[in-house]
């Protein structure tokens, strides 16, 4: 089955400079990749998303981008704000395969004020 | 704008002590998802229906099942509660279509086994 690894675990980031979350997966035919943020107590909630046939893809101060050569996507939050804080996951999927999401370990992202 | 719903949102049993948790959707998603997450780790699968069919991960424990009577209403059965089933229970939907799929959590059940 697939295989996700994220890192780092924690992350620490002064208000206002970038952070950024790395996952590397394991199966080739792995073509959608979301990132999910969950707040302590809440449910994941979806950020943002990449299929294989795109490179990059922005939403305001998120970006993500993939390298399918070496299976490795990456989170760009910039302009960190301490709403910012949170744990990310990132997982794959093999679209029209089994319908499940292998997730990463997640990221513990903190953001000082 | 409650999409999909978790009842009850806290739950504590006694070990040994059946417990059901319910999730239903607004959605009409034909994929529903059972999760089951601990502190400070990923949300690992237990099962998922896509429509009426059943798929059980292979290292789901036995105490485990679930029942979806109908596209909006899926229920997570935990025969046998033990110490360690103490987690949150997450479930999730998506409708599967075209290249990708979002999955849409709902807000949790936080079971406590005593």
């Amino acid at each position: 089955g697939e295989n996700v690894e994220q890192h780092p675990s924690t992350l620490s980031v002064q208000e206002g400079d970038s952070a950024v979350i790395k996952c590397t997966y394991s199966d080739s035919a792995s073509n959608y990749f979301p990132w999910y943020k969950q707040e302590l107590g809440k449910r994941p909630q979806l950020i943002i998303d990449i299929r294989s046939n795109v490179g990059e893809k922005k939403d305001q101060r998120i970006a993500v981008t993939l390298n399918k050569t070496a299976k490795h996507f990456s989170l760009h939050i910039t302009e960190t704000q301490p709403e910012d804080s949170a744990v990310y996951f990132c997982a794959a999927s093999i679209s029209q395969g089994d319908y499940k999401l292998s997730f990463g370990a997640g990221t513990t992202v903190t953001v000082r004020a | 704008d409650a999409m999909v719903i978790q009842n009850p949102r806290y739950q504590v049993t006694q070990f040994g002590k059946p417990v059901t948790l319910s999730c239903s959707q607004t959605l009409n998603h034909n994929v529903m998802y059972w999760y089951q997450q601990k502190s400070s780790q990923a949300p690992k699968l237990l099962f998922h229906y896509y429509d009426k069919d059943f798929n059980n991960e292979a290292d789901t424990p036995d105490n485990f099942q679930s029942r979806r009577p109908n596209t909006s209403f899926c229920f997570l059965d935990i025969r046998s509660p033990g110490l360690g089933d103490t987690a949150m229970y997450l479930c999730a939907t998506s409708r599967v279509s075209g290249f990708s799929y979002e999955q849409y959590f709902g807000p949790g059940t936080r079971l406590t086994v005593t």
